[in-house]
């Protein structure tokens, strides 16, 4: 079935730097990466998406880059800020419309 | 705006008694799921409806079961709750459309407690 692995499990940064966190996938028919933020007490929220027809996206400091053929994406995040704080999630769409969610990067931003 | 609400946001019961948590939308979207997360752990797909059919993850328990009554509205019930069913329970939402390919709009959960 699919395996979907995420790097790394903890990460912190001091603030203003960046951050990268790794996807790795091993459908590969899966055409839509999105990533997700959750917040302590919240439900994950979409933060920025790309399909498998493009290898960049940026979205002001976040951006998602995608490399088909090594079956990986990954999340950067520049300008690091406190609120960037909390729990990251992958979620690679299989062909198989099975909806499998990395096992999360918790992003810690130190002042 | 346009949102998923998820009612009560806390909810303990006692071990073995029937339970059911609700989730609502305003989005209009014809996919709605069911997803459990228990602590420092990814959530983890129970069951989705597409539009009224209803699909069940290979590995979801007997015990959980859900009903989608109309478009806005779903319900998962937990017949007989036991200690390893604590966790949050997330709802989410997809659509127009539907499919695997849409970003999922989620509810804040339902922590559920067992006594």
């Amino acid at each position: 079935g699919e395996n979907v692995e995420q790097h790394p499990s903890t990460l912190s940064v001091q603030e203003g730097d960046s951050a990268v966190i790794k996807c790795t996938y091993s459908d590969s028919a899966s055409n839509y990466f999105p990533w997700y933020k959750q917040e302590l007490g919240k439900g994950p929220q979409l933060i920025i998406d790309i399909r498998s027809n493009v290898g960049e996206k940026k979205d002001q400091r976040i951006a998602v880059t995608l490399n088909k053929t090594a079956k990986h994406f990954s999340l950067h995040i520049t300008e690091t800020q406190p609120e960037d704080s909390a729990v990251y999630f992958c979620a690679p769409y299989s062909s198989a419309s099975k909806i499998i969610f990395g096992s999360g990067t918790r992003l810690s931003i130190r002042p | 705006d346009a949102m998923v609400i998820q009612n009560p946001r806390y909810q303990v019961t006692q071990f073995g008694k029937p339970v059911t948590l609700s989730c609502s939308q305003t989005l209009n979207h014809n996919v709605m799921y069911w997803y459990q997360q228990k602590s420092s752990q990814a959530p983890k797909l129970l069951f989705h409806y597409y539009d009224k059919d209803f699909n069940n993850e290979a590995d979801t328990p007997d015990n959980f079961q859900s009903r989608r009554p109309n478009t806005s509205f779903c319900f998962l019930d937990i017949r007989s709750p036991g200690l390893g069913d604590a966790a949050m329970y997330l709802c989410a939402t997809s659509g127009p459309g539907g499919g695997t390919n849409q970003p999922q709009h989620f509810g804040d959960g339902t922590r559920l407690s067992i006594l």
